[in-house]
């Protein structure tokens, strides 16, 4: 069974849609992060939920809405695609705050969008 | 901000030799966690070794070492034996104890390909 899953693990879009990547842990983690790759392989964090609740927005664009409707899921919304979007999008998840434990990570997201 | 830096973009080794990863991070925390993640071409990420920066005994998993300096503000790897499947970008990352300011993420550094050659 896999850990952390996320879908779809590509995504090939044009300029201006709206894309959903979804990402499901059944480990029963209490906290969710989205990380983004760059075309130079450097991860940045984009959010993290504690318990549902946003607790880190990393300066991220409006256009990227998380939701996560329970504990297990953390799905990222992303409106009016531009290129500059184009990354690999992990999702992971951890029980407790990041550091003190050890986190898992999904198989990433590769989004084009062109 | 923490930051977090790998100067080393790529190395690469013998099998059955040793390598070691450089890593140095800046933070003004007292108490934080380092790690190392491995990312081989599958794109998944692998958590390698963690060090707790309150215990001063280096962390070891195998054939994975680490040489932490508190004071230096390094955090080295090493692999030894090392085998075809070591082969992947590694990643330093650190991460923030309660009360931080990096609490609840890990910053990672820029990455470093290591290819193992038969």
């Amino acid at each position: 069974d896999t850990a952390v899953s996320q879908t779809p693990k590509y995504l090939v879009t044009q300029m201006g849609n709206d894309k959903s990547i979804k990402c499901e842990q059944n480990l029963g983690h209490d906290t969710m992060y989205w990380y983004k790759q760059d075309s130079k392989k450097f991860l940045k964090i984009m959010f993290s939920y504690n318990n549902k609740e946003l607790i880190i927005n990393e300066t991220v664009p409006n256009r990227f809405s998380p939701k996560s409707p329970d504990k297990a899921h953390l799905n990222l919304h992303i409106n009016s695609l531009e290129l500059g979007d184009s990354a690999v999008y992990f999702c992971a998840s951890s029980h407790g705050i990041w550091g003190s434990t050890e986190a898992f990570f999904g198989q990433g997201t590769r989004l084009t969008v062109v | 901000a923490q930051t977090v830096t790998q100067s080393q973009p790529e190395m690469s080794v013998q099998e059955a030799e040793t390598v070691t990863l450089s890593c140095t991070y800046d933070t003004s925390e007292n108490n934080y966690y380092l790690f190392w993640y491995k990312q081989p071409p599958s794109r998944q990420m692998i958590l390698v070794i963690r060090q707790e920066a309150y215990k001063q005994q280096n962390a070891t998993e195998n054939r994975f070492s680490v040489n932490f300096q508190k004071a230096a503000k390094s955090f080295s790897l090493k692999i030894s034996d090392s085998q075809l499947g070591d082969t992947a970008m590694y990643f330093c990352a650190f991460g923030g104890d309660a009360g931080g300011t990096s609490y609840g993420k890990l910053t990672f550094g820029q990455g470093t390909i290591l290819t193992v050659h038969p």
